[in-house]
């Protein structure tokens, strides 16, 4: 069964970068066609999709981040990796890593705990 | 942004007694190829969401054959025939039709 397991910074100051990674085993982040996704959830509870990344590269960002926002992927490492630039506190949230089915199977199967990411000074 | 409706927010409900929570999107989540990406999570306190049901009816690997999606383009129900005292938590409806991924305001599932 695949995991996903997230690592970085547990504080970030504002307009500073937020960089997370997220390790999968379990199975390759080459094979399958899945893509993968991160999702923030803000301390009201509510999900917020990020983005997603596919083993070759391909991105698609949320568009009221996009401007933000970088997902990255090292395939020899079974990591990809987030970046968020020039964060607030509105950017404080619980962030997963996931994975995404892909073509004919769009729905998220499997998440990491999470990272409690705090913005503050 | 597809936006994605529940009801109720907070349910209380008996243990061994069924419960029902409804999703509304704001647009049809049929995608071209004919499938409805609709998917429903559980998020246990303190726990990550899990995925129950994807395609708007099959069930996870591994969850209980007591919950049940049903519904067809913008109306969606979860059930859960027999509630047990481990499904209380945050139940969430899930769109993957068109980007961005959209998630109902979530629907808290408590025992009386």
């Amino acid at each position: 069964q695949v995991q996903l397991q997230e690592s970085g910074p547990g504080l970030v100051k504002p307009s500073q970068t937020l960089s997370l990674t997220c390790t999968v085993s379990g199975g390759s982040i080459s094979s399958g066609g899945y893509y993968w996704s991160w999702i923030r959830q803000h301390p009201g509870k509510d999900l917020e999709w990020i983005g997603y990344i596919s083993n070759s590269g391909k991105t698609y960002y949320n568009p009221s981040l996009k401007s933000r926002v970088t997902i990255s992927i090292d395939t020899s490492k079974d990591q990809f990796s987030l970046s968020l630039n020039s964060v607030t506190a509105a950017d404080t949230a619980m962030y997963y890593c996931a994975r995404d089915g892909g073509g004919g199977n769009w729905y998220v199967d499997y998440w990491g705990q999470g990272t409690l990411v705090t913005v503050s000074s | 942004d597809i936006v994605m409706t529940q009801t109720p927010l907070s349910s209380p409900v008996t243990l061994g007694q069924p419960a029902s929570i409804s999703c509304t999107s704001s647009q049809s989540l049929v995608y071209r190829d004919g499938k409805t990406y609709l998917s429903w999570l559980q998020q246990r306190p303190g726990q990550p969401p899990r995925l129950l049901i994807y395609k708007i009816s099959n069930r996870f690997s591994g969850v209980p054959d007591r919950f049940s999606g049903s519904g067809a383009g913008t109306d969606f129900t979860l059930k859960i025939s027999r509630v047990e005292a481990e499904d209380v938590g945050v139940y969430y409806c899930m769109q993957a039709t068109q980007f961005p991924y959209t998630f109902g305001q979530g629907t808290k599932l408590e025992i009386k």
